[in-house]
Protein backbone atom coordinates (compact mmCIF):
# COMPACT_ATOMS: atom_id res chain seq x y z
CA UNK A 1 0.00 0.00 0.00
CA UNK A 2 1.27 3.23 -0.38
CA UNK A 3 1.80 5.60 2.45
CA UNK A 4 1.66 9.10 2.51
CA UNK A 5 2.91 11.09 -0.70
CA UNK A 6 3.95 14.56 -0.01
CA UNK A 7 5.35 17.31 -2.88
CA UNK A 8 7.44 18.59 -3.80
CA UNK A 9 10.53 17.37 -1.69
CA UNK A 10 12.57 19.57 -1.68
CA UNK A 11 11.63 23.42 -2.08
CA UNK A 12 13.74 26.59 -2.66
CA UNK A 13 12.38 30.20 -3.15
CA UNK A 14 13.06 33.53 -2.29
CA UNK A 15 11.51 35.32 0.12
CA UNK A 16 8.31 37.11 -0.49
CA UNK A 17 7.20 34.06 -3.15
CA UNK A 18 3.90 31.82 -2.72
CA UNK A 19 4.99 28.15 -1.39
CA UNK A 20 2.38 25.42 -2.01
CA UNK A 21 3.16 21.84 -0.51
CA UNK A 22 0.90 18.88 -1.20
CA UNK A 23 -0.76 15.58 0.85
CA UNK A 24 -1.84 12.74 -0.24
CA UNK A 25 -2.77 10.89 3.13
CA UNK A 26 -2.99 6.96 3.22
CA UNK A 27 -6.52 5.52 1.70
CA UNK A 28 -9.10 5.30 4.15
CA UNK A 29 -7.71 7.45 7.06
CA UNK A 30 -9.92 10.09 7.96
CA UNK A 31 -7.41 12.57 9.32
CA UNK A 32 -4.54 14.47 8.56
CA UNK A 33 -1.62 16.29 10.30
CA UNK A 34 0.31 19.22 9.11
CA UNK A 35 4.01 19.43 10.96
CA UNK A 36 6.37 21.81 10.85
CA UNK A 37 10.08 20.78 11.94
CA UNK A 38 13.24 22.78 12.77
CA UNK A 39 16.44 21.89 15.02
CA UNK A 40 15.03 24.77 17.44
CA UNK A 41 12.15 23.85 18.11
CA UNK A 42 11.18 20.32 17.00
CA UNK A 43 8.26 19.05 15.71
CA UNK A 44 5.12 21.30 15.79
CA UNK A 45 1.62 20.31 15.05
CA UNK A 46 0.34 23.19 12.42
CA UNK A 47 -3.18 22.35 11.94
CA UNK A 48 -5.55 19.08 11.53
CA UNK A 49 -8.40 17.74 9.76
CA UNK A 50 -10.65 15.61 10.35
CA UNK A 51 -13.51 14.24 7.89
CA UNK A 52 -11.69 17.49 6.02
CA UNK A 53 -12.83 19.81 8.65
CA UNK A 54 -10.00 21.47 10.29
CA UNK A 55 -10.14 21.11 13.75
CA UNK A 56 -7.50 22.13 15.39
CA UNK A 57 -5.19 25.48 14.09
CA UNK A 58 -4.19 27.00 16.75
CA UNK A 59 -0.76 25.90 15.66
CA UNK A 60 -1.01 27.78 12.73
CA UNK A 61 1.75 30.19 12.83
CA UNK A 62 0.28 33.67 11.19
CA UNK A 63 -2.03 34.49 8.24
CA UNK A 64 0.50 34.15 5.75
CA UNK A 65 -0.11 30.03 6.18
CA UNK A 66 -3.22 28.71 5.46
CA UNK A 67 -4.62 25.04 4.58
CA UNK A 68 -7.54 23.48 3.29
CA UNK A 69 -8.65 19.70 2.57
CA UNK A 70 -11.08 20.00 -0.45
CA UNK A 71 -11.58 16.28 -0.38
CA UNK A 72 -10.53 12.79 1.38
CA UNK A 73 -7.70 12.34 -0.54
CA UNK A 74 -5.46 15.87 -1.02
CA UNK A 75 -4.37 18.66 1.06
CA UNK A 76 -2.34 21.70 0.58
CA UNK A 77 -0.30 24.09 3.18
CA UNK A 78 -0.11 27.19 1.46
CA UNK A 79 2.34 30.19 2.82
CA UNK A 80 1.77 33.41 0.97
CA UNK A 81 4.16 35.70 1.56
CA UNK A 82 7.37 33.29 2.88
CA UNK A 83 10.06 34.47 4.75
CA UNK A 84 13.38 33.12 5.58
CA UNK A 85 12.38 31.94 9.12
CA UNK A 86 9.58 29.28 7.28
CA UNK A 87 12.49 27.49 6.33
CA UNK A 88 12.17 24.03 7.91
CA UNK A 89 11.02 20.29 6.89
CA UNK A 90 6.78 20.36 7.20
CA UNK A 91 5.66 16.30 7.08
CA UNK A 92 2.17 15.76 6.25
CA UNK A 93 0.92 12.90 8.46
CA UNK A 94 -2.68 10.90 8.35
CA UNK A 95 -4.30 8.49 10.31
CA UNK A 96 -7.39 6.15 10.90
CA UNK A 97 -10.70 8.21 12.17
CA UNK A 98 -11.65 5.49 15.79
CA UNK A 99 -8.11 4.68 16.03
CA UNK A 100 -5.93 4.97 18.37
CA UNK A 101 -4.82 9.04 17.69
CA UNK A 102 -1.24 7.75 18.38
CA UNK A 103 -1.41 5.55 14.85
CA UNK A 104 -0.25 8.81 12.82
CA UNK A 105 1.55 7.61 9.66
CA UNK A 106 4.13 10.59 7.92
CA UNK A 107 5.22 11.57 4.92
CA UNK A 108 8.41 12.10 3.80
CA UNK A 109 8.71 16.11 4.31
CA UNK A 110 9.05 18.67 1.88
CA UNK A 111 12.18 20.35 3.00
CA UNK A 112 11.48 24.33 2.22
CA UNK A 113 14.74 26.88 1.74
CA UNK A 114 13.77 30.18 1.90
CA UNK A 115 15.97 32.96 0.98
CA UNK B 1 8.28 25.67 30.04
CA UNK B 2 8.38 23.07 27.06
CA UNK B 3 5.22 20.83 27.37
CA UNK B 4 7.56 17.75 26.55
CA UNK B 5 11.22 17.62 27.61
CA UNK B 6 14.02 15.55 26.84
CA UNK B 7 17.35 15.47 27.20
CA UNK B 8 18.81 15.75 23.47
CA UNK B 9 22.10 14.70 24.14
CA UNK B 10 23.81 13.15 21.71
CA UNK B 11 24.24 9.47 23.73
CA UNK B 12 27.16 7.73 22.43
CA UNK B 13 27.77 4.33 23.50
CA UNK B 14 29.06 0.67 21.76
CA UNK B 15 27.04 -1.51 20.07
CA UNK B 16 26.21 -4.00 23.04
CA UNK B 17 25.43 -1.01 25.63
CA UNK B 18 22.00 -0.35 27.42
CA UNK B 19 21.17 3.13 27.29
CA UNK B 20 18.10 5.12 28.49
CA UNK B 21 16.54 8.18 27.53
CA UNK B 22 14.09 10.19 29.97
CA UNK B 23 11.07 12.26 29.04
CA UNK B 24 9.21 14.91 31.26
CA UNK B 25 5.68 15.96 30.60
CA UNK B 26 4.32 19.25 31.85
CA UNK B 27 0.38 18.44 31.42
CA UNK B 28 -1.01 16.28 34.00
CA UNK B 29 -4.24 15.53 31.69
CA UNK B 30 -1.54 14.13 29.33
CA UNK B 31 -3.81 10.79 28.82
CA UNK B 32 -1.26 8.48 26.57
CA UNK B 33 2.16 8.34 25.89
CA UNK B 34 4.95 7.19 23.34
CA UNK B 35 8.32 7.00 21.84
CA UNK B 36 8.94 7.87 18.11
CA UNK B 37 11.52 7.21 16.40
CA UNK B 38 13.23 9.57 13.06
CA UNK B 39 16.28 8.25 11.31
CA UNK B 40 18.23 11.32 9.86
CA UNK B 41 16.68 13.08 7.42
CA UNK B 42 13.32 10.85 7.63
CA UNK B 43 10.31 10.87 8.85
CA UNK B 44 9.37 10.15 12.27
CA UNK B 45 7.88 6.56 12.90
CA UNK B 46 6.55 5.10 16.15
CA UNK B 47 8.70 2.78 17.93
CA UNK B 48 6.21 1.61 21.41
CA UNK B 49 3.29 3.11 23.02
CA UNK B 50 4.21 3.70 26.87
CA UNK B 51 1.48 1.95 29.23
CA UNK B 52 1.27 2.74 32.79
CA UNK B 53 2.60 -1.01 34.08
CA UNK B 54 5.53 -0.51 31.99
CA UNK B 55 6.27 -2.63 28.65
CA UNK B 56 8.27 -4.20 26.52
CA UNK B 57 9.06 -5.20 22.94
CA UNK B 58 12.42 -7.18 22.07
CA UNK B 59 15.18 -5.17 23.16
CA UNK B 60 13.14 -2.09 24.20
CA UNK B 61 11.25 -1.45 27.67
CA UNK B 62 9.04 1.38 28.21
CA UNK B 63 8.38 2.70 31.61
CA UNK B 64 5.91 5.88 33.03
CA UNK B 65 5.53 7.33 35.93
CA UNK B 66 2.50 9.56 36.14
CA UNK B 67 2.98 11.00 39.95
CA UNK B 68 6.33 12.10 38.30
CA UNK B 69 5.38 13.22 34.81
CA UNK B 70 8.12 10.65 33.41
CA UNK B 71 8.68 8.80 30.57
CA UNK B 72 11.70 6.42 29.88
CA UNK B 73 13.07 3.98 27.35
CA UNK B 74 15.35 1.24 27.79
CA UNK B 75 17.17 0.04 24.98
CA UNK B 76 19.00 -3.12 25.57
CA UNK B 77 22.33 -4.70 23.91
CA UNK B 78 22.71 -1.80 21.76
CA UNK B 79 22.88 -1.98 17.72
CA UNK B 80 24.32 -0.03 15.27
CA UNK B 81 20.68 0.18 13.32
CA UNK B 82 19.47 1.86 16.40
CA UNK B 83 21.09 4.99 15.84
CA UNK B 84 18.23 7.39 15.56
CA UNK B 85 16.49 10.13 17.14
CA UNK B 86 14.03 8.98 19.59
CA UNK B 87 11.07 11.23 20.28
CA UNK B 88 9.01 11.62 23.13
CA UNK B 89 5.31 11.88 22.69
CA UNK B 90 2.52 12.84 24.68
CA UNK B 91 -1.44 13.04 23.81
CA UNK B 92 -3.39 14.99 26.11
CA UNK B 93 -7.96 16.12 25.27
CA UNK B 94 -8.42 19.90 24.02
CA UNK B 95 -12.02 20.45 23.83
CA UNK B 96 -13.18 17.43 21.99
CA UNK B 97 -10.16 16.25 20.08
CA UNK B 98 -6.53 15.58 21.31
CA UNK B 99 -3.61 16.13 20.05
CA UNK B 100 0.64 15.04 20.24
CA UNK B 101 3.31 16.73 21.22
CA UNK B 102 6.27 15.86 20.54
CA UNK B 103 9.98 16.42 22.77
CA UNK B 104 12.77 17.80 20.69
CA UNK B 105 14.28 14.48 20.87
CA UNK B 106 17.35 12.64 22.13
CA UNK B 107 19.98 11.58 19.49
CA UNK B 108 21.35 7.87 19.87
CA UNK B 109 24.70 6.80 18.12
CA UNK B 110 25.89 3.72 18.23
CA UNK B 111 29.63 3.05 17.46
CA UNK B 112 31.69 -0.03 16.70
Amino acid sequence: DAGVIQSPRHEVTEMGQEVTLRCKPISGHNSLFWYRQTMMRGLELLIYFNNNVPIDDSGMPEDRFSAKMPNASFSTLKIQPSEPRDSAVYFCASSRSGGPLYEQYFGPGTRLTVT
Amino acid sequence: RKEVEQDPGPFNVPEGATVAFNCTYSNSASQSFFWYRQDCRKEPKLLMSVYSSGNEDGRFTAQLNRASQYISLLIRDSKLSDSATYLCVVNRPTGTASKLTFGTGTRLQVTL
